[in-house]
């Protein structure tokens, strides 16, 4: 069984804080992936990443940056948190691109509120 | 701007009937389509999906269709129970990255 996980399920910071979000996989999975979830907005992808020190730009990359340092690992930093930044943060992995499979797996979530 | 739109944000069911979930694309180059299905305080986790070289796959009590010329997708849960009250999202890709919808809440009343 893939098990992504993900380093609190619940966080509160304050404004103008820098944040680390955490996420550890361990199916040896190429991609790894970081997705905002907001009502009525479904999820919308921050960055990805597609191997080892490698990451792209998703739909919403604005305020946040990402680390993969490790293969198992993905990091998503908040520079300086924002109010508008409070939301679901969801990781996910994939195999790579040489496994035809497109299923992602995704990590239990953390509920981040900036105050 | 969403390439993937659920356009009914929930539907109440009653237990034992059917489940009808509607999903519409814009992308013409999306070529594979998943649904996921997410608990509250639990990450979404797969349930079905299909290649836009078929127009329907089933699994059980869950099948999704295809109408490519239309780019609408549907998920038929049948018969709907209780465990089935979750949120179900579609989603879209032409390579590895999946385009999500926002979703629709499925109640499943006793």
């Amino acid at each position: 069984d893939v098990k992504v996980t993900q380093s609190s399920r619940y966080l509160v910071k304050r404004t103008g804080e820098k944040v680390f979000l955490e996420c550890v996989q361990d199916m040896d999975h190429e991609n790894m992936f970081w997705y905002r979830q907001d009502p009525g907005l479904g999820l919308r992808l921050i960055y990805f990443s597609y191997d080892v020190k490698m990451k792209e730009k998703g739909d919403i990359p604005e305020g946040y940056s990402v680390s993969r340092e490790k293969k198992e690992r993905f990091s998503l930093i908040l520079e300086s948190a924002s109010t508008n930044q409070t939301s679901m943060y969801l990781c996910a992995s994939s195999p790579g691109q040489a496994i035809y499979s497109y299923e992602q797996y995704f990590g239990p979530g953390t509920r981040l509120t900036v105050t | 701007d969403q390439q993937v739109k659920q356009n009914s944000p929930s539907l109440s069911v009653q237990e034992g009937r059917i489940s009808i979930l509607n999903c519409d694309y814009t992308n013409s180059m999306f070529d594979y389509f998943l649904w996921y299905k997410k608990y509250p305080a639990e990450g979404p986790t797969f349930l079905i999906s299909i290649s836009s070289i078929k127009d329907k796959n089933e699994d059980g009590r869950f099948t999704v269709f295809l109408n490519k010329s239309a780019k609408h997708l549907s998920l038929h849960i049948v018969p709907s129970q209780p465990g089935d009250s979750a949120v179900y999202f579609c989603a879209a890709s032409p390579n590895y990255k999946l385009s999500f919808g926002a979703g629709t809440t499925v109640t499943v009343r006793a």
